[in-house]
């Protein structure tokens, strides 16, 4: 299985203000995938990161507010914009090789915005 | 630690009995079905996975359970262990891309509690 890293791991910030969260893969995979878990929550996928390509983002996500970038096949980040307290939550990269329909998760961004 | 699972449904059980957690799923067209485990402060881990064309697979100490019928899947834990106690999460795929891959809808989750 995939190794992947994430960082920041947390972060604290200010309304108003934006952070990118990074996704880190140890080897080339195919799609790789961003989540929102909101504090005591299933997880809700937010886009998929498609290399080359825009992101395809799921109903209720846009792209002004979560600009993704995906420049290689072991690289992804999402950016949280303009953020309110409402954004305070887990985000969660994951990653799937191929067609195999396993997807492998990083250890999450848990974002609090005061 | 992390809250998640915080406002979950629980599952209490003792050290060594059996658990079962449920979940029912939405889409009748899905067929896969992955069950994830995840730890305080962790992403969610695979443990097991089950296509439609099955109603059962096993793996190690753990059993997934599929009704088409009722759209209900569950996950049995043999022997329970401290090491267990985390959120569980059951899984479906729905497919989305012409390429033929597909997105992840999860379900609510359960926190498996587990006391010596």
């Amino acid at each position: 299985s995939a190794v992947i890293s994430q960082k920041p791991s947390r972060d604290i910030c200010q309304r108003g203000t934006s952070l990118t969260i990074q996704c880190q893969v140890d080897s080339q995979v195919t799609m790789m995938f961003w989540y929102r878990q909101q504090p005591g929550q299933s997880l809700t996928l937010i886009a998929t990161a498609n290399q080359g390509s825009e992101a395809t983002y799921e109903s209720g996500f846009v792209i002004d507010k979560f600009p993704i970038s995906r420049p290689n096949l072991t690289f992804s980040t999402l950016t949280v914009s303009n953020m309110s307290p409402e954004d305070s939550s887990i985000y969660l990269c994951s990653v799937s090789q191929g067609r195999d329909y396993e997807q492998y998760f990083g250890p999450g961004t848990r974002l609090t915005v005061t | 630690g992390e809250n998640v699972g915080l406002h979950l449904p629980t599952l209490s059980v003792q050290e060594g009995d059996n658990s079962i957690i449920n979940c029912a799923y939405s889409n009748s067209a899905s067929d896969y079905f992955i069950w994830y485990k995840q730890e305080s402060g962790k992403g969610p881990q695979f443990i097991i996975d089950i296509r439609s064309n099955m109603d059962k697979r096993q793996g190690q100490r753990v059993t997934v359970l599929l009704n088409k019928t009722v759209k209900h899947l569950s996950l049995q834990i043999a022997a329970t262990q401290p090491g267990d106690s985390a959120v569980y999460f059951c899984a479906e795929l729905v497919g989305m891309f012409s390429g033929g891959y597909n997105k992840l809808i999860f379900g609510a989750g359960t926190r498996l509690a587990v006391h010596p």
